[in-house]
């Protein structure tokens, strides 16, 4: 059972461009969740996604970063207008639905490390 | 707000010896706890995690972790360290009904010979 993919696994772009970062979760696995990791800093949540729904967005910056996962394929973190400050790792993770609806153990993948020259 | 602490920064342990990172977390109702392990450039692979009964949870590559309530704690032992072991260890504690990770600021562990 393949884990948590994502790639690029390092993307480089200059000030003012989009960075596009996708996110494949496990199979089975139904709720994605994007995370930043700042140089020298823990992991702090970003978003919580689950197929074509938005639940939870209250670490998203308020400009200029969206996500979404549709039906099909998989879910993309996009921040356009790249600045230095976005230089960071991007961690995906995914998870199943447990009984009740509620979700379960987040499974991350290796990350995305973007640098904005 | 949920909040994990982890007070050490780095800790540096001989091959060979016991090895305890300390976790705090403030969350006002049952806390749903994890211990994360992140090797230089890679993800984070989850090592152990607590729900609920027993407080003392076993988990991967030999670690193991005791919730203690009374004290907000939920530290992370391993009674023999490895040189592979050398990483990064963050604790984290579910928010939200599970929605959200909050993490701490991680402790990197340095293994000397």
């Amino acid at each position: 059972n393949a884990g948590v993919m994502q790639n690029p696994r390092h993307l480089v772009r200059r000030r003012g461009q989009e960075a596009r970062l996708r996110c494949s979760p496990m199979k089975g696995h139904s709720h994605v969740y994007w995370y930043r990791q700042l140089p020298e800093e823990g992991l702090k949540f970003m978003v919580y996604l689950q197929k074509e729904n938005i639940i939870d967005e209250s670490g998203m910056p308020k400009e200029r970063f969206s996500a979404e996962f549709p039906k099909e394929g998989p879910s993309i973190l996009r921040i356009q207008q790249v600045v230095r400050g976005d230089s960071a790792a991007y961690f995906c993770a995914s998870s199943p639905p447990s009984a009740g609806g509620r979700t379960d153990t987040q499974y991350f993948g290796p990350g995305t490390r973007l640098t904005v020259l | 707000a949920q909040s994990v602490t982890q007070p050490d920064i780095h800790i540096t342990v001989s091959e060979g010896a016991s090895l305890e990172l300390r976790c705090n977390y403030s969350y006002g109702a049952t806390p749903y706890l994890f211990w994360y392990v992140q090797s230089p450039g890679q993800g984070l692979q989850l090592l152990l995690k607590y729900f609920s009964g027993d407080t003392l949870v076993q988990g991967i590559k030999g670690f193991e972790a005791e919730f203690k309530r009374s004290q907000s704690s939920f530290n992370l032992r391993k009674p023999s360290v490895h040189w592979s072991d050398a990483a990064e260890y963050f604790c984290s504690v579910a928010a939200g009904g599970f929605q959200k990770l909050v993490f701490g600021t991680g402790t990197r562990l340095l293994v000397s010979p």
